[in-house]
């Protein structure tokens, strides 16, 4: 089976941009989340998606949110970006159905922020 | 508030020592523990995982951990390590309840090992 998938891999934005990045699961995978992973802050959950609906949010500002398609692909959109967005953007996938499960990740994706 | 500390920020080992990286944990319910390792250049892979059942888990390349649910911790040992272990270790848990899979991760381990 083919693992997660992320695009773009790397990105480069300025103040006030936004953005969007983009998740494929494994296939038969329903559930996708996303992490920032920052040097100061750690790995941080910003949210999960099953069944095209949003299952449970972190601690980020409305400026970041998300959506999932039907075929279980996940996008996430950054508004207004900061220069503190500057992150390593992690979507992980699961089966979904029966949480708590593993979750495996992508290789992510690399935001820089000017 | 539901934490996962990881005491040692940096660690440098020789090739054959024995490894161990503390990790504790604060939720108030039953959870699943991971350790989850990422190698220079590479995305987050699981390492192992508990659930249920024999609180000594093993997992992939010779790496095995304890839940003690006593001590609200999840210790990574590994008897011999390898230049090639040289990675960002993260222990992370995932509460029961709440029909979500969040995971609450450490602030990683940085192991180096020296051959």
């Amino acid at each position: 089976k083919a693992g997660v998938t992320q695009t773009p891999r790397y990105l480069i934005k300025t103040r006030g941009q936004q953005v969007t990045l983009s998740c494929s699961p494994i296939s038969g995978h329903r559930s996708v989340s996303w992490y920032q992973q920052t040097p100061g802050q750690g790995l941080q959950f910003l949210f999960e998606y099953f069944s095209e609906t949003q299952r449970n949010k972190g601690n980020f500002p409305g400026r970041f949110s998300g959506r999932q398609f039907s075929n279980s692909r996940s996008e996430m959109n950054v508004s207004t970006l900061e220069l503190g967005d500057s992150a390593l953007y992690l979507c992980a996938s699961s089966l979904g159905d029966s949480p708590p499960e593993t979750q495996y990740f992508g290789p992510g994706t690399r935001l820089l922020v000017l | 508030a539901q934490s996962v500390s990881q005491h040692n920020h940096h660690v440098i080992l020789s090739e054959a020592a024995s490894l161990e990286l503390g990790c504790n944990y604060s939720y108030g319910g039953t959870v699943n523990l991971f350790w989850y390792v990422q190698y220079p250049g590479q995305h987050l892979q699981l390492l192992l995982k508990y659930f249920s059942g024999d609180p000594l888990v093993k997992g992939i390349k010779g790496f095995e951990a304890e839940f003690i649910k006593s001590k609200f911790s999840f210790n990574l040992r590994k008897p011999s390590v390898q230049w090639s272990d040289t990675a960002e270790y993260f222990c992370a848990v995932m509460g029961y309840g709440g029909a979500t899979n969040k995971l609450i991760f450490g602030t990683g381990t940085l192991l180096a090992v020296q051959p």
